[in-house]
Protein backbone atom coordinates (compact mmCIF):
# COMPACT_ATOMS: atom_id res chain seq x y z
CA UNK A 1 0.00 0.00 0.00
CA UNK A 2 1.47 3.61 -1.50
CA UNK A 3 -0.88 5.26 1.64
CA UNK A 4 -0.43 9.03 0.54
CA UNK A 5 2.38 9.86 -2.41
CA UNK A 6 3.28 13.42 -2.82
CA UNK A 7 5.47 14.68 -5.26
CA UNK A 8 7.86 16.69 -5.76
CA UNK A 9 9.62 16.43 -2.77
CA UNK A 10 11.87 19.27 -2.99
CA UNK A 11 11.31 22.31 -5.03
CA UNK A 12 12.30 25.85 -5.78
CA UNK A 13 10.88 28.40 -7.44
CA UNK A 14 11.44 32.05 -8.28
CA UNK A 15 9.19 34.88 -7.76
CA UNK A 16 5.72 34.39 -9.74
CA UNK A 17 6.68 31.51 -11.42
CA UNK A 18 3.74 28.85 -11.10
CA UNK A 19 3.76 25.03 -10.54
CA UNK A 20 1.66 22.45 -9.18
CA UNK A 21 2.30 19.86 -6.39
CA UNK A 22 0.80 16.48 -6.94
CA UNK A 23 -0.87 14.33 -4.51
CA UNK A 24 -2.36 10.83 -4.73
CA UNK A 25 -3.94 8.39 -2.61
CA UNK A 26 -4.86 4.91 -3.39
CA UNK A 27 -6.96 3.97 0.02
CA UNK A 28 -10.28 5.46 -1.57
CA UNK A 29 -10.91 7.87 0.94
CA UNK A 30 -13.25 10.64 0.22
CA UNK A 31 -11.54 13.66 2.33
CA UNK A 32 -8.20 14.87 0.70
CA UNK A 33 -6.84 18.03 2.12
CA UNK A 34 -3.92 20.63 1.63
CA UNK A 35 -1.87 21.88 4.78
CA UNK A 36 1.18 23.81 4.95
CA UNK A 37 3.16 24.03 8.12
CA UNK A 38 5.65 26.54 9.39
CA UNK A 39 7.32 27.46 11.88
CA UNK A 40 5.62 27.71 15.36
CA UNK A 41 2.22 27.69 13.81
CA UNK A 42 1.33 24.19 13.23
CA UNK A 43 -0.55 22.78 10.02
CA UNK A 44 -2.83 25.09 8.50
CA UNK A 45 -5.51 24.29 5.92
CA UNK A 46 -4.78 25.50 2.72
CA UNK A 47 -8.18 24.02 0.80
CA UNK A 48 -9.49 20.43 1.21
CA UNK A 49 -12.19 18.28 -0.50
CA UNK A 50 -14.83 15.80 0.34
CA UNK A 51 -15.03 13.68 -2.72
CA UNK A 52 -14.57 14.34 -6.45
CA UNK A 53 -15.87 17.44 -7.89
CA UNK A 54 -16.04 19.05 -4.54
CA UNK A 55 -13.58 21.50 -3.31
CA UNK A 56 -13.79 24.30 0.04
CA UNK A 57 -11.35 26.84 1.21
CA UNK A 58 -9.54 26.58 4.52
CA UNK A 59 -8.19 28.88 6.70
CA UNK A 60 -5.20 30.44 4.13
CA UNK A 61 -6.47 29.76 0.76
CA UNK A 62 -5.30 32.95 -0.96
CA UNK A 63 -2.32 32.23 -3.91
CA UNK A 64 -3.87 28.45 -4.41
CA UNK A 65 -6.03 26.91 -6.20
CA UNK A 66 -7.27 23.40 -6.13
CA UNK A 67 -9.19 20.74 -7.96
CA UNK A 68 -10.39 17.04 -7.37
CA UNK A 69 -11.65 15.55 -10.57
CA UNK A 70 -10.71 11.79 -9.48
CA UNK A 71 -11.16 10.59 -5.98
CA UNK A 72 -7.09 9.45 -6.21
CA UNK A 73 -5.85 13.02 -6.92
CA UNK A 74 -5.98 16.49 -5.25
CA UNK A 75 -3.50 18.97 -6.91
CA UNK A 76 -2.39 22.18 -5.80
CA UNK A 77 -1.60 25.15 -7.92
CA UNK A 78 0.78 27.78 -6.79
CA UNK A 79 -0.52 30.65 -9.52
CA UNK A 80 2.30 33.22 -9.03
CA UNK A 81 4.40 31.61 -6.31
CA UNK A 82 5.91 34.79 -3.83
CA UNK A 83 8.60 34.15 -0.66
CA UNK A 84 5.34 34.30 1.27
CA UNK A 85 4.75 30.60 0.35
CA UNK A 86 8.04 28.95 1.23
CA UNK A 87 7.16 26.12 3.49
CA UNK A 88 6.71 22.53 3.77
CA UNK A 89 3.62 21.21 2.63
CA UNK A 90 2.14 18.09 3.32
CA UNK A 91 -1.61 16.48 1.80
CA UNK A 92 -3.89 14.02 3.63
CA UNK A 93 -6.54 11.75 3.07
CA UNK A 94 -9.03 10.51 5.43
CA UNK A 95 -12.83 8.75 5.63
CA UNK A 96 -15.43 8.44 8.13
CA UNK A 97 -16.60 5.81 6.92
CA UNK A 98 -15.21 3.98 9.98
CA UNK A 99 -16.88 6.62 12.24
CA UNK A 100 -13.97 9.17 12.51
CA UNK A 101 -11.71 11.37 10.65
CA UNK A 102 -7.85 9.76 10.52
CA UNK A 103 -6.07 11.88 8.44
CA UNK A 104 -3.01 9.87 6.79
CA UNK A 105 -0.34 12.01 5.56
CA UNK A 106 2.16 11.95 2.40
CA UNK A 107 5.91 12.85 3.26
CA UNK A 108 5.46 16.57 2.65
CA UNK A 109 7.02 19.23 -0.09
CA UNK A 110 9.44 21.13 0.85
CA UNK A 111 9.24 24.75 -1.26
CA UNK A 112 11.72 27.42 -1.12
CA UNK A 113 10.87 30.97 -3.32
CA UNK A 114 13.39 32.98 -3.96
CA UNK B 1 -15.31 26.98 13.82
CA UNK B 2 -13.02 24.47 15.55
CA UNK B 3 -9.88 25.46 17.02
CA UNK B 4 -7.38 23.64 19.50
CA UNK B 5 -4.69 25.67 21.46
CA UNK B 6 -1.68 24.05 22.38
CA UNK B 7 0.04 25.80 25.50
CA UNK B 8 3.83 24.28 25.53
CA UNK B 9 5.57 25.23 22.57
CA UNK B 10 9.05 23.71 23.59
CA UNK B 11 9.49 20.93 26.60
CA UNK B 12 12.91 20.31 27.59
CA UNK B 13 12.99 16.45 29.81
CA UNK B 14 15.40 14.55 30.67
CA UNK B 15 15.05 10.83 29.93
CA UNK B 16 12.76 8.46 31.99
CA UNK B 17 10.94 11.90 33.36
CA UNK B 18 6.91 11.85 32.89
CA UNK B 19 5.57 13.91 30.37
CA UNK B 20 2.26 15.67 29.86
CA UNK B 21 1.41 17.99 26.63
CA UNK B 22 -1.60 20.14 27.26
CA UNK B 23 -4.03 20.30 24.65
CA UNK B 24 -7.93 22.24 25.10
CA UNK B 25 -10.17 22.42 21.82
CA UNK B 26 -12.99 24.61 21.21
CA UNK B 27 -15.92 22.81 19.45
CA UNK B 28 -19.52 22.51 21.20
CA UNK B 29 -20.91 19.47 18.97
CA UNK B 30 -19.25 15.95 18.66
CA UNK B 31 -15.40 15.75 17.96
CA UNK B 32 -12.80 13.07 17.19
CA UNK B 33 -9.57 13.93 18.90
CA UNK B 34 -6.39 12.74 17.68
CA UNK B 35 -2.44 13.18 18.64
CA UNK B 36 0.24 13.06 15.96
CA UNK B 37 3.93 13.00 16.19
CA UNK B 38 6.79 14.39 13.80
CA UNK B 39 10.12 13.23 13.72
CA UNK B 40 12.35 15.53 12.16
CA UNK B 41 12.58 15.64 9.15
CA UNK B 42 9.58 13.25 8.98
CA UNK B 43 5.74 13.61 7.81
CA UNK B 44 3.30 13.21 10.66
CA UNK B 45 2.56 10.51 12.06
CA UNK B 46 -0.38 9.15 14.29
CA UNK B 47 -0.07 8.27 17.60
CA UNK B 48 -3.30 7.69 19.49
CA UNK B 49 -7.34 8.81 18.32
CA UNK B 50 -10.44 9.21 20.04
CA UNK B 51 -13.42 8.59 18.44
CA UNK B 52 -15.99 7.49 21.24
CA UNK B 53 -16.32 5.54 24.65
CA UNK B 54 -13.51 4.88 27.12
CA UNK B 55 -12.01 8.53 27.75
CA UNK B 56 -8.81 7.30 28.52
CA UNK B 57 -7.02 6.33 24.71
CA UNK B 58 -3.30 4.30 24.73
CA UNK B 59 -1.74 4.66 21.90
CA UNK B 60 1.57 3.69 20.40
CA UNK B 61 4.92 3.90 21.87
CA UNK B 62 3.51 4.02 25.71
CA UNK B 63 1.43 7.14 25.02
CA UNK B 64 -1.87 7.85 26.71
CA UNK B 65 -4.24 10.62 26.39
CA UNK B 66 -7.35 11.50 28.51
CA UNK B 67 -10.25 12.91 26.74
CA UNK B 68 -12.20 15.14 29.28
CA UNK B 69 -15.29 16.07 28.29
CA UNK B 70 -16.25 18.93 30.66
CA UNK B 71 -12.23 20.85 30.69
CA UNK B 72 -12.33 20.95 26.42
CA UNK B 73 -9.22 18.90 27.17
CA UNK B 74 -7.67 15.96 25.68
CA UNK B 75 -4.08 16.09 27.06
CA UNK B 76 -1.08 13.63 25.91
CA UNK B 77 1.25 11.94 28.35
CA UNK B 78 3.94 9.19 29.18
CA UNK B 79 5.75 8.04 32.36
CA UNK B 80 8.59 8.12 31.17
CA UNK B 81 9.62 9.52 27.90
CA UNK B 82 13.34 8.21 26.22
CA UNK B 83 15.58 10.29 23.77
CA UNK B 84 13.45 8.60 21.01
CA UNK B 85 10.74 10.69 21.92
CA UNK B 86 12.37 14.04 20.65
CA UNK B 87 9.67 15.14 17.79
CA UNK B 88 6.91 17.66 17.65
CA UNK B 89 3.51 16.85 18.99
CA UNK B 90 0.67 17.74 17.21
CA UNK B 91 -2.95 17.80 18.75
CA UNK B 92 -5.73 17.63 16.44
CA UNK B 93 -9.42 18.26 15.91
CA UNK B 94 -12.06 16.68 13.51
CA UNK B 95 -15.65 17.18 13.24
CA UNK B 96 -16.64 14.90 10.67
CA UNK B 97 -17.29 17.79 8.25
CA UNK B 98 -14.01 18.76 6.78
CA UNK B 99 -10.48 18.47 7.13
CA UNK B 100 -8.87 18.31 10.71
CA UNK B 101 -7.76 21.72 12.62
CA UNK B 102 -4.34 21.30 14.28
CA UNK B 103 -2.68 22.96 17.21
CA UNK B 104 0.57 24.92 16.87
CA UNK B 105 2.72 22.17 17.95
CA UNK B 106 4.85 21.46 21.38
CA UNK B 107 8.27 21.09 20.28
CA UNK B 108 9.68 18.03 22.77
CA UNK B 109 13.65 17.51 23.77
CA UNK B 110 14.35 14.69 25.62
CA UNK B 111 18.44 15.00 27.02
CA UNK B 112 19.89 11.68 27.36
Amino acid sequence: NAGVTQTPKFQVLKTGQSMTLQCAQDMNHEYMSWYRQDPGMGLRLIHYSVGAGITDQGEVPNGYNVSRSTTEDFPLRLLSAAPSQTSVYFCASSSTRRGGTEAFFGQGTRLTVV
Amino acid sequence: AQSVSQHNHHVILSEAASLELGCNYSYGGTVNLFWYVQYPGQHLQLLLKYFSGDPLVKGIKGFEAEFIKSKFSFNLRKPSVQWSDTAEYFCAVGTGRRALTFGSGTRLQVQP
